[in-house]
């Protein structure tokens, strides 16, 4: 199947600083990718969604000043979860999907960012 | 707005025993549903698809099932193994949108 990588796995950081997650698709076009953020022992709550080229938009609760997505090519979306605070400490995880996918989507294996 | 519930939330079962995962939804019109498996501190990996035209798929002792009438659909391990620990996901494609809405999950431990 199809590959999907995170950068970094692990982030601890100060509150207030920003920090940018990386998606990357390493073997398809991804015309489309989701942001998702998980709670310890909760599912996973899907935050955006972002086109190759176009403003992500956002699931309903979720500030779009805050968690900032950029998805400027079809193998590279990025968030930036910005002036984080410890709330904000949670697993990441992206997914991409392409034309070829037929409806599934391929998830990276996520970032745990800590605000401490 | 749809809904998914998974139950039962936790599973322990002794090794070689065969098991149910349930999965309910609130709104049959769907466009797909995915089991997925995810180990502690990990990403999700995909086990079966099923199509909304479809009714099961299988992966070696995986089975699911799908009843879009009824809202539901299980997931079957035969033969369970140590190896098959970890928590077990579905999600619900409501459109060609590919927005995946998830259950909370059942976390499996398989005793050996």
């Amino acid at each position: 199947g199809a590959v999907v990588s995170q950068h970094p796995s692990r982030v601890i950081c100060k509150s207030g600083t920003s920090v940018k997650i990386e998606c990357r698709s390493l073997d398809f076009q991804a015309t489309t990718m989701f942001w998702y953020r998980q709670f310890p022992k909760q599912s996973l709550m899907l935050m955006a969604t972002s086109n190759e080229g176009s403003k992500a938009t956002y699931e309903q609760g979720v500030e779009k000043d805050k968690f900032l997505i950029n998805h400027a090519s079809l193998t590279l979306s990025t968030l930036t979860v910005t002036s984080a605070h410890p709330e904000d400490s949670s697993f990441y995880i992206c997914s991409a999907s392409g034309l070829a996918a037929q409806g599934t989507q391929y998830f990276g294996p996520g970032t745990r960012l800590l605000v401490l | 707005k749809q809904e998914v519930t998974q139950i039962p939330a936790a599973l322990s079962v002794p090794e070689g025993e065969n098991l149910v995962l349930n999965c309910s939804f609130t709104d049959s019109a769907i466009y797909n549903l995915q089991w997925f498996r995810q180990d502690p501190g990990k990403g999700l990996t995909s086990l079966l698809l099923i199509q909304s035209s479809q009714r099961e798929q299988t992966s070696g002792r995986l089975n699911a099932s799908l009843d879009k009438s009824s809202g539901r659909s299980t997931l079957y391990i035969a033969a369970s193994q140590p190896g098959d620990s970890a928590t077990y996901l579905c999600a619900v494609m409501r459109d060609s949108s590919y927005k995946l809405i998830f259950g909370s999950g059942t976390r499996l431990l398989v005793r050996p």
